[in-house]
């Protein structure tokens, strides 16, 4: 596609609920980024997959926070038992190999 | 660990009143310092990269420019439409060199 497309674009969950958030990069982008946009707070880096290497998930906040990225296309970030703090506008990003990021338009996330 | 701290946190002009938005950082080793404007409900887009000290870049009123502990986005005679927040980051050297670390943004109000 012509950019990078997630969804859903907002979803309201209850506490303790599974989410799952959907991620189509830019067709040819190799890497593919996961970030977390909070109120008040910058964006923070959650997971880095690039190509058939071992993505990095130094980001994630905790056990609850997975990802994948099947054929090195579509990634799906999943968040299990959904906590308040979790709320937040979760951004994709994708890219060519050291170059510029560019992001979809976020995944909002609010949990009850 | 990598630092970006931006000010002020939010700016209001008139249009056509010139001002300017810092960005100030430590990192080891600077690869790339980035700046990226974001609308409401949208995800970040892209506007420059800057890659060494004294380097300037220029975009319609927008310029940007670097040094060794800090970068500056300038914005001569700005339009209403120039209102969003403008976002910093900066890309260390080393293994985890595809990593981009954001500050909080300025939050930019053009008034007609």
């Amino acid at each position: 596609g012509a950019g990078v497309s997630q969804s859903p674009s907002n979803k309201v969950t209850e506490k303790g609920k599974d989410v799952e958030l959907r991620c189509d990069p830019i067709s040819g982008h190799t890497a593919l980024y996961w970030y977390r946009q909070s109120l008040g707070q910058g964006l923070e880096f959650l997971i880095y997959f690039q190509g058939n290497s071992a993505p990095d998930k130094s980001g994630l906040p905790s056990d609850r926070f997975s990802a994948e990225r099947t054929g090195g296309s579509v990634s799906t970030l999943t968040i299990q038992r959904t906590q308040q703090e979790d709320s937040a506008v979760y951004l994709c990003a994708s890219s060519l190999p050291a170059n510029v990021l560019t992001f979809g338009a976020g995944s909002r996330l609010t949990v009850l | 660990e990598d630092q970006v701290t931006q000010s002020p946190e939010a700016l209001r002009l008139q249009e056509g009143e010139s001002s300017s938005l810092n960005c100030s950082y430590t990192v080891s080793g600077l690869r790339g310092l980035f700046w990226y404007r974001q609308d409401p409900g949208k995800g970040p887009e892209f506007l420059f990269t800057l890659y060494s000290a004294g380097e300037e870049k220029e975009k319609e009123r927008l310029k940007a420019t670097l040094t060794k502990k800090e970068s500056f986005l300038h914005i001569t005679a700005p339009k209403p439409e120039d209102s969003a927040t403008y976002l910093c980051a900066v890309q260390a050297g080393g293994g985890s060199n595809y990593k981009l670390t954001f500050g909080k943004g300025t939050l930019l109000t053009v008034n007609p």
